[in-house]
């Protein structure tokens, strides 16, 4: 079984530039996860989606950051535009509906300069 | 708000021995715990998982202790090997299937 799938896997933006990101969960898995991963920390969920809609994106910085599921399949995440404390990895989870355990994909660094 | 930590950034072990890192959390109303490994460059990999009305459950060379009264979880690694070496995570299920991660631990595996 293929596992999440993410591009690209590196990314260097200057600030106040705009960057996406792309995700293709495993097939079958209704729920997709954006996370942010700052250097040293645990993972940070952004927004959570099921099928093509938001179930929870209370953490999702709104004024720069967009995301979207509009068939129920891939997503983009965009940021617009970057700041310098955007640089992280941004990560891509996928579940299974009505399943706890979330499976990673290998995330996208990016770094604002 | 409650949180998900960890006792020890950094722990180092002797190839064979056995591992065991150390997580505190806070939301007493949470049912659900993962263990996640990360290697560098990757992204978290799923370990093991226990709910809250089990206080153990093991896997291949992996156990998870959860102890409620404390609101303590562990994993223990049986014989660490250098494979072993990366960062572990645990996390908590909040409802709506929102996992809330720890800081992480470093595992450095010596030969």
């Amino acid at each position: 079984e293929a596992g999440v799938a993410q591009s690209p896997r590196y990314k260097i933006i200057e600030k106040r530039q705009s960057v996406a990101f792309w995700c293709n969960p495993i097939s079958g898995h209704a729920t997709l996860y954006w996370y942010q991963q700052i250097l040293g920390q645990g993972p940070k969920l952004l927004i959570q989606f099921q099928n093509n809609g938001v179930v929870d994106d209370s953490q999702l910085p709104k004024d720069r950051f967009s995301a979207e599921r509009l068939k129920g399949v891939d997503s983009t995440l965009k940021i617009q535009p970057a700041k310098l404390e955007d640089s992280a990895v941004y990560l891509c989870a996928s579940s299974p509906l009505g399943v706890d355990t979330q499976y990673f994909g290998p995330g996208t660094r990016l770094t604002v300069l | 708000g409650e949180s998900v930590g960890l006792h020890l950034p950094t722990l180092s072990v002797q190839e064979g021995d056995n591992s065991i890192i150390n997580c505190a959390y806070s939301n007493s109303a949470s049912d659900y715990f993962i263990w996640y490994k990360q290697e560098s460059g990757k992204g978290p990999q799923f370990i093991i998982d226990i709910r809250s009305n089990m206080d153990k459950r093991q896997g291949q060379r992996v156990t998870v202790l959860l102890n409620k009264t404390v609101k303590h979880l562990s994993l223990q690694i049986a014989a660490t090997q250098p494979g072993d070496s990366a960062v572990y995570f645990c996390a908590e299920n909040n409802a709506g299937n929102m996992l809330t991660f720890g800081g992480g631990t470093r595992l450095m595996v010596k030969p």
